[in-house]
């Protein structure tokens, strides 16, 4: 199993500006995501977080709003540039050890409110 | 990939038994069901998953139709603390994981 940290868990944000979110993982992973859950919404995946090569994002998505870095296999950013109310969200970090289709584990989220 | 549905919500009373159902008629062969379970406030985290056969582990038993186009997620004994939002998810090959709504399961105690 992976034990996964996430920071910050909570923050409150004005537009225009950008949060960078750090994902933690207490082990060498294979893969690492990063998910947006929107209020009563379900988790939506926004991109796979690749080492040392630009993150691959899910339709809808795109680096300039959402870059991501990974540095190495256990640490992995998330940045909300230009922020908006609509960003206002839930964002998840989730890793897999191995790839493939095994278990994945989430990191707590970080809560981020956008004012 | 493909797309499971599932009951929006469902309600059972503490201690007895829950079933949640699942389908997937456009399910491939090579597609694992797999069940993660997102607790109020928290991260989803991983309940079961199985190809063809049915599963039991400590958490739950994941019962699988021959034609693999439904399964059925089972708590033998509900607890308040199994309130949550189930997921149904077809895992394929390619490592990332696409959630669909989920079913709100509440407890009565």
């Amino acid at each position: 199993s992976a034990v996964i940290s996430q920071k910050p868990s909570r923050d409150i944000c004005q537009r225009g500006t950008s949060l960078t979110i750090q994902c933690q993982v207490d082990s060498q992973v294979t893969m690492m995501f990063w998910y947006r859950q929107q209020p009563g919404q379900s988790l939506t995946l926004i991109a796979t977080a690749n080492q040392g090569s630009e993150a691959t994002y899910e339709s809808g998505f795109v680096i300039d709003k959402f870059p991501i870095s990974r540095p190495n296999l256990t640490f992995s950013t998330l940045t909300v540039s230009n922020m908006s109310p609509e960003d206002s969200s839930i964002y998840l970090c989730s890793v897999a050890m191995f790839g493939g289709q095994e278990t994945q584990y989430f990191g707590p989220g970080t809560r981020l409110l956008v004012l | 990939d493909a797309k499971t549905t599932q009951p929006n919500s469902m309600e059972s009373n503490e201690e007895e038994p829950v079933h949640l159902p699942c389908n997937h008629s456009t399910i491939s062969g090579t597609d694992y069901i797999h069940w993660y379970r997102q607790l109020p406030s928290q991260g989803p985290e991983y309940v079961i998953h199985g190809l063809t056969s049915n599963v039991n582990n400590r958490m739950a038993s994941l019962a699988i139709a021959e034609d693999r186009k439904s399964s059925t997620l089972i708590l033998h004994r509900a607890t308040l603390r199994d309130a949550a939002v189930y997921y149904c998810i077809l895992y394929s090959s390619a490592s990332k994981i696409i959630f669909g709504s989920g079913t709100r399961l509440s407890i009565r105690p």
